[in-house]
């Protein structure tokens, strides 16, 4: 079974540039979260996705983030314009479900460094 | 908002000793996990904890959840070099949707 698919791997951009993601979930799985990560601390959740529906977002700086997941499968996360504070790796994740004792699964992550 | 507090925040010890990690919460979760993560992956899931007082073992590394499900530790006996990484607890509290992660605990094991 493949794993969730991010692009790119890594990315370097200057403050004030834009960037996207992508994330490929395991095939079938209905929820699909991004999360961000600064070194050495543990992820935050940014959204959180049901299918092509929002879960929350609350910790998702909207005036410069925004992520959609179209007819429920790929989503993309963008940043516009990126601050040095968005430095972080982010990890996009999937669920069969949403709920309690679910295995989420975790892509390896997309390495952002805003110079 | 649910948070997830660990401690300690760096733990760095010689090979052999034993060590416990706390993770706390005020929020009732119906489950926790717990995911270790090294440099350049994502966490990778060690175990998860549904009942309140249940205690699991894996080889060196014993779970417990405690009684009324707001905290949860996690004890490695006789560190190896090889248990390096960043400790993680997560869970969805009990009434919401969302699924989140702990401070994290970074341990160094030295040989």
């Amino acid at each position: 079974e493949a794993g969730v698919a991010q692009s790119p791997r890594y990315k370097i951009i200057e403050k004030r540039q834009s960037v996207a993601f992508w994330c490929n979930p395991i095939s079938g799985h209905a929820t699909l979260y991004w999360y961000q990560q600064i070194l050495g601390q543990g992820p935050k959740l940014l959204i959180q996705f049901q299918n092509n529906g929002v879960v929350d977002d609350s910790q998702l700086p909207k005036d410069r983030f925004s992520a959609e997941r179209l007819k429920g499968v790929d989503s993309t996360l963008k940043i516009q314009p990126a601050k040095l504070e968005d430095s972080a790796v982010y990890l996009c994740a999937s669920s069969p479900r949403t709920g309690s004792g679910n295995t989420i699964y975790f892509g390896e992550g997309s390495w952002l460094t805003v110079v | 908002t649910q948070l997830l507090e660990q401690s300690p925040q760096f733990l760095s010890i010689q090979e052999g000793e034993n060590l416990t990690v706390y993770c706390n919460s005020s929020s009732v979760f119906s489950s926790l996990q717990w995911y270790r993560q090294e440099p350049g992956e994502g966490p990778v899931l060690l175990v998860t904890v549904v009942t309140g007082g249940e205690v699991k073992k894996l080889k060196r590394l014993t779970f417990q959840f405690g009684d009324a499900r707001k905290d949860s530790s996690l004890h490695i006996t006789a560190a190896q070099p090889g248990d390096t990484g960043l400790y993680l607890c997560a869970g969805g509290a009990s009434g919401t949707y969302k699924y989140i992660f702990g401070t994290g605990t970074r341990l160094k094991v030295l040989a």
